[in-house]
């Protein structure tokens, strides 16, 4: 069963606006949720993780995230865009199994952001 | 501080070659270690994790193996390399429980021709 989904294949906004990348948990227990940031030809970098208390995330670069249990989301924000964050990001679930820890992926949504 | 290190970073070999890609994390003890797949430079796939020495997981069947000679070297394996082998490979670390981030490495593009 899919535990994460990132509906947008692609997100385009323009410098300077602010952006929104989406993910939505499947409701099964309590949601461990995280986002990572991939540039082209690189590992993925850690942005920002819910594990429990507040809603509202901070990350890194200026990101954050929101999670939303009656909605079950996990959106990513940044108020103002820029070219720099043009890159793929997934979003992902931890799930815990005896004794490990294991994370699942969404399929990732490929943010450009023009000049 | 934590560093994760992978290599080679590319590697192109034909198909039937053996295969050795290693991982290797600085400044932490007993971490938790993972190989991913990237295929088509989207989805991740969990192939392995260990959470000790000689402590090997497999999540899918497949023509690879790892290893974990050492607390924090990971290794990936192959004897006989197939086509569909190719992709990037990216190796993870954790500090092991409850609900800690998993850092990632480089990673390693391997093309199989």
């Amino acid at each position: 069963a899919q535990s994460v989904a990132q509906p947008e294949d692609q997100v385009n906004v323009a410098e300077g606006n602010p952006l929104t990348v989406k993910c939505t948990y499947s409701v099964s227990g309590n949601p461990y949720l995280f986002w990572y940031v991939q540039y082209p030809n690189r590992g993925l970098q850690f942005l920002l993780k819910y594990i429990t208390g507040d809603n509202l995330v901070k990350g890194s670069y200026g990101f954050e995230a929101e999670f939303n249990k009656s909605q079950t989301s996990f959106h990513l924000k940044k108020p103002s865009a820029l070219v720099s964050d043009s890159a793929l990001y997934f979003c992902a679930r931890l799930l815990m199994n005896t004794g490990f820890q294991k994370l699942v992926f969404g399929t990732g949504t490929r943010l450009l952001v023009s000049p | 501080s934590q560093t994760i290190h992978q290599w080679p970073a590319t590697l192109v070999q034909p198909v039937g070659s053996p295969l050795s890609l290693e991982c290797t994390v600085e400044g932490t003890s007993n971490p938790n270690l993972y190989w991913y797949r990237q295929a088509a430079g989207r989805g991740l796939q969990l192939l392995f994790y260990s959470v000790g020495i000689g402590q090997i997981s497999s999540e899918v069947p497949q023509n690879l193996s790892a290893s974990r000679p050492q607390d924090r070297q990971f290794i990936l394996s192959s004897k006989k390399l197939l086509l569909s082998d190719s992709g990037f490979y990216l190796c993870a670390w954790s500090e092991g429980v409850s609900t800690d981030t998993q850092y990632f490495g480089p990673g390693t593009r391997l093309t199989v021709l």
